[in-house]
């Protein structure tokens, strides 16, 4: 069964406090994506990566930063919490581009609070 | 630029038929995709299209015109399960997907 794992599912921390949210994938895929999911706002794209290493921006980066040390490993960094980084956070990967459809598959998602 | 529009709630009754339509606009296209997300779960795949016309698989359809830039989700004999947000998401010519705000389909008894 492939899958999309995030490392937390509930997650409280503290403004000012450096926050990691992992997740891993099981299909050998290239690419993987950071989404936050807000009410009324739908799915916006964090960053992603085409590969090891490699990084780009999606369509709110600010506040964001991303690693991604090994192939099934992308990992999303907030430096210094705030509280409008209260959100729900999807990790999800595809095939490598022109390979497939680019179907996405998604991890549980983390849900951030940021007191 | 990228513009997706499709409702953001709609109520049905259970046994019944509800379409939701989708319509966007993407630099360059690569097929459309249809998720369905329950409350506090990741999305999971429904349906793909690249091609115009209309893809059955059981209760759902999903249709495509690409001259339009239009797809819509049929969603047959509606079950309480069903209950969810219906999220339409083009693929860019780039294999990025984009997703719209979703369709929050809730099925009344």
């Amino acid at each position: 069964d492939v899958k999309v794992t995030q490392s937390s599912r509930y997650l409280v921390k503290r403004t000012g406090e450096k926050v990691f949210l992992e997740c891993v994938q099981d299909m050998d895929h290239e690419n993987m994506f950071w989404y936050r999911q807000d009410p009324g706002l739908g799915l916006r794209l964090i960053y992603f990566s085409y590969d090891v290493k490699m990084k780009e921006k999606g369509d709110i980066p600010e506040g964001y930063s991303v690693s991604r040390e090994k192939k099934e490993r992308f990992s999303l960094i907030l430096e210094s919490a705030s509280t409008n980084q209260t959100s729900m956070y999807l990790c999800a990967s595809s095939d490598r581009q022109g390979a497939g459809t680019g179907e996405l598959f998604f991890g549980e998602g983390s849900r951030l609070t940021v007191l | 630029g990228q513009n997706i529009d499709q409702p953001t709630e709609m109520t049905a009754t259970e046994g019944a038929i509800v379409q939701i339509n989708c319509t966007y606009q993407t630099s360059g296209f690569n097929g459309l995709f249809w998720y369905q997300q329950h409350a506090g779960e990741a999305p999971t795949f429904l349906s793909y299209n690249v091609l115009d016309g209309l893809e059955e698989k059981g209760r759902f359809s999903s249709f495509l015109s690409r001259s339009k830039g239009y797809s819509y989700l049929l969603l047959k004999e509606l079950q309480m399960k069903d209950s969810a947000s219906y999220l339409c998401a083009p693929n860019n010519a780039g294999n990025m997907l984009t997703f719209g705000g979703g369709t929050r389909l809730m099925v009344k008894p």
